[in-house]
Parts: C-alpha cells; sequence; structure tokens
C-alpha cells in the first residue's frame, strides 16, 4: 500500500534560518505528491504539488522536488519567518487529477523564534 | 462560496452515546472526503462520495460509522456506540474535476471528544 514518511519532529529555527523537512514515500504506480500546512485553528492548506518525476512545486518561498530515484519530496525554504510556524504534511495520492484518496505523513511541527 | 464548512467544531460526549458530524462542501466540487486525524498524526482516509455515491470506504470505518451524502451536497458522518479511541479530529474535504491541479479544499475540523 501507499504510505509516507517525514522526519521526526518538533523543528526549532530561529528567523532567516534555512529549512529542510525530509518526506519519503512508498506507492504503487506513479503518485502525485503533495506539501500541505496546518496553522494554529485552520484546517489544511496546499502548500505546493509536483505530479511526476524531476518537477518542483514551490509556493511562498518553499520548495520541493520530486525525485523518483529516491522516492523523496523534501520541503526547503531559504530563510523562515516567524509566520511560517505551523505543522507540515507531506501527502500523496494515486487517484489523478483531484480525485482519490490523499495518504499523508504524521506532520512535522515547525516553529520559528525571532 | 466560503470554503468548506464543518459543524460543530467541538464536541464533547460520553462513552456509548452517539454523534453526528455535518459537512458542507464547496457548492460546485461533486467529491466529498472524510479524515480523522489523532493527535501527533496525519489525517486518515475514512472515505468519500461522488456525488451522493459513496465510492470508498476504509477499513478504519467500522461498523459503527456511517456516512451519508443524500442529495450530493452536504455529508453527514454518525458515529453510534461511541468509544474513547474515537477521540479525534474529523476532517472534512471537497474537490472537483474542475479544479485545477488537485485542488482538494478542507474544512477546519470537528474535534470530538469522548469521556
Amino acid at each position: 500500500g501507499n504510505s509516507v514518511t517525514q522526519m521526526e519532529g518538533p523543528v526549532t529555527l530561529s528567523e532567516e534560518a534555512f529549512l529542510t523537512i525530509n518526506c519519503t514515500y512508498t506507492a504503487t504506480g506513479y503518485p502525485s505528491l503533495f506539501w500541505y500546512v496546518q496553522y494554529p485553528g485552520e484546517g489544511l492548506q496546499l502548500l505546493l504539488k509536483a505530479t511526476k518525476a524531476d518537477d518542483k512545486g514551490s509556493n511562498k518561498g518553499f520548495e520541493a522536488t520530486y525525485r523518483k530515484e529516491t522516492t523523496s519530496f523534501h520541503l526547503e525554504k531559504g530563510s523562515v519567518q516567524v509566520s511560517d510556524s505551523a505543522v507540515y504534511f507531506c501527502a500523496l495520492n494515486t487517484g489523478g487529477t483531484s480525485y482519490g484518496k490523499l495518504t499523508f505523513g504524521q506532520g512535522t511541527i515547525l516553529t520559528v523564534h525571532p | 462560496d466560503t470554503g468548506v464548512s464543518q459543524d460543530p467544531r467541538h464536541k464533547i460526549t460520553k462513552r456509548g452515546q452517539n454523534v453526528t458530524f455535518r459537512c458542507d462542501p464547496i457548492s460546485e466540487h461533486n467529491r466529498l472526503y472524510w479524515y480523522r486525524q489523532t493527535l501527533g498524526q496525519g489525517p486518515e482516509f475514512l472515505t468519500y462520495f461522488q456525488n451522493e455515491a459513496q465510492l470508498e470506504k476504509s477499513r478504519l470505518l467500522s461498523d459503527r460509522f456511517s456516512a451519508e451524502r443524500p442529495k450530493g451536497s452536504f455529508s453527514t458522518l454518525e458515529i453510534q456506540r461511541t468509544e474513547q479511541g474515537d477521540s479525534a479530529m474529523y476532517l472534512c474535504a471537497s474537490s472537483s474535476y474542475r479544479t485545477p491541479n488537485y485542488g482538494y479544499t478542507f474544512g477546519s475540523g470537528t474535534r470530538l471528544t469522548v469521556v
């Protein structure tokens, strides 16, 4: 079956530090890969996505590259801000465009201090 | 449209009681999903609908759980004879084949506490 493994958290950084959150996956077929973010008291929001190997998703300064050879989709940001403090979830689906269930990792709590 | 709405936001119930949650998806979305999220874990898929048809159910969805989407609009998730292990955040999401590039929209969830 499908599964997603994220690096253990929580992650605590100072403002302007470099961020990496590791994500690896196991999937049948050719999954699409996502990063979702959950701010306190809010619903999950799509941060970025990639639909095929070597695609790079990017949004709000965050980036992740779909690496089929290493089955990874690591999230990076060059300079984090306090407002980036949230829970980050790596996810995949194999159901096609906007369809099918998402399989999530366990989430990584990010706290950024001024 | 204000997005995906879930009601109630919080529910505290005694073990053995029945509870029902409601989800109102984005109106033009034909697919609706239910997930369960326990503390420190990512959301786990429970079930999903295309219009009013329930297309898939997870083995996590025991016989005590039932979900409906009677007219292809809002959906309800009922848990009968609640157990303490049912305590979790229940998330609803919707999507549409017209939504470009994997647009799932999530609600803020219903937090259930079984005491």
